[in-house]
């Protein structure tokens, strides 16, 4: 089964780092894209960035670019996405999906999701 | 950045009822449009991609038309558990999301 599996709910305080994962099986992890997806409490869906781990290739929404770091390790066909100091408005439910590969440098829609991870910021 | 625009942003209707949602982009992305349903608590489900291709174990009353820049979404006999949030997204150039679209029992 292909499938995505996310890490466990954060709580942290203002000016924490942290770093929450997505781990993909059932599939060739290095040959699909990863994307995160940001959802604050009751509002709408925010398209973060997105990571090819077959390369490394990264790309941030504009938005995003600068206040959160994606990385992965195909080793353990595992995806992250982490913070270096978390802010009261970084408290959302984040995703990750999957994304194939068109073309060289382009993606298609995300076609798996994990469960999602809800990180809340508070002091 | 290209900007998605949904409309309406909520409405009700009945069990039955063919419903319609459009989808906006602010620049032509051809037919590089996804739809997607989110359910309270629950993560989005694919629907449609490339504008009007259904993806599988995706019930045949969901219908996606349009390229360019005007897209809809198509419902035609809702049932219960249709009741959801809808959203598109452009991915021409990196990915964006609509605001979404609630469909609220009448």
């Amino acid at each position: 089964e292909v499938q995505l599996v996310q890490s466990g709910a954060e709580v942290k305080k203002p000016g924490e780092s942290l770093k929450i994962s997505c781990k993909g099986s059932g599939y060739s992890f290095t040959s699909y894209w990863i994307g995160w997806v940001r959802q604050m409490p009751g509002k709408g869906l925010e398209w973060m960035g997105i990571i090819y781990p077959g390369d490394s290739d990264t790309r941030y929404s504009p938005s995003f670019q600068g206040q959160v770091t994606i990385s992965a390790d195909k080793s353990i066909s595992t995806a992250y996405l982490q913070w270096s100091s978390l802010k009261a408005s970084d408290t959302a439910m984040y995703y990750c999906a999957r994304a194939e590969a068109v073309g060289a440098t382009r993606f298609g829609a995300f076609d798996i999701w994990g469960q999602g991870t809800m990180v809340t910021v508070s002091s | 950045a290209i900007r998605m625009t949904q409309s309406p942003s909520s409405f009700s209707a009945s069990t039955g009822d063919r419903v319609t949602i459009t989808c906006r982009a602010s620049q032509g992305i051809s037919s590089y449009l996804a739809w997607y349903q989110q359910k309270p608590g629950k993560a989005p489900k694919l629907l449609i991609y490339a504008a009007s291709t259904l993806q599988s174990g995706v019930p045949s009353r969901f219908s996606g038309s349009g390229s360019g820049t005007d897209f809809t979404l198509t419902i035609s006999c809702l049932q219960s558990e249709d009741f959801a949030t809808y959203y598109c997204q452009q991915y021409y150039s990196y990915q964006t999301f609509g605001q979404g679209t609630k469909v609220e029992i009448k």
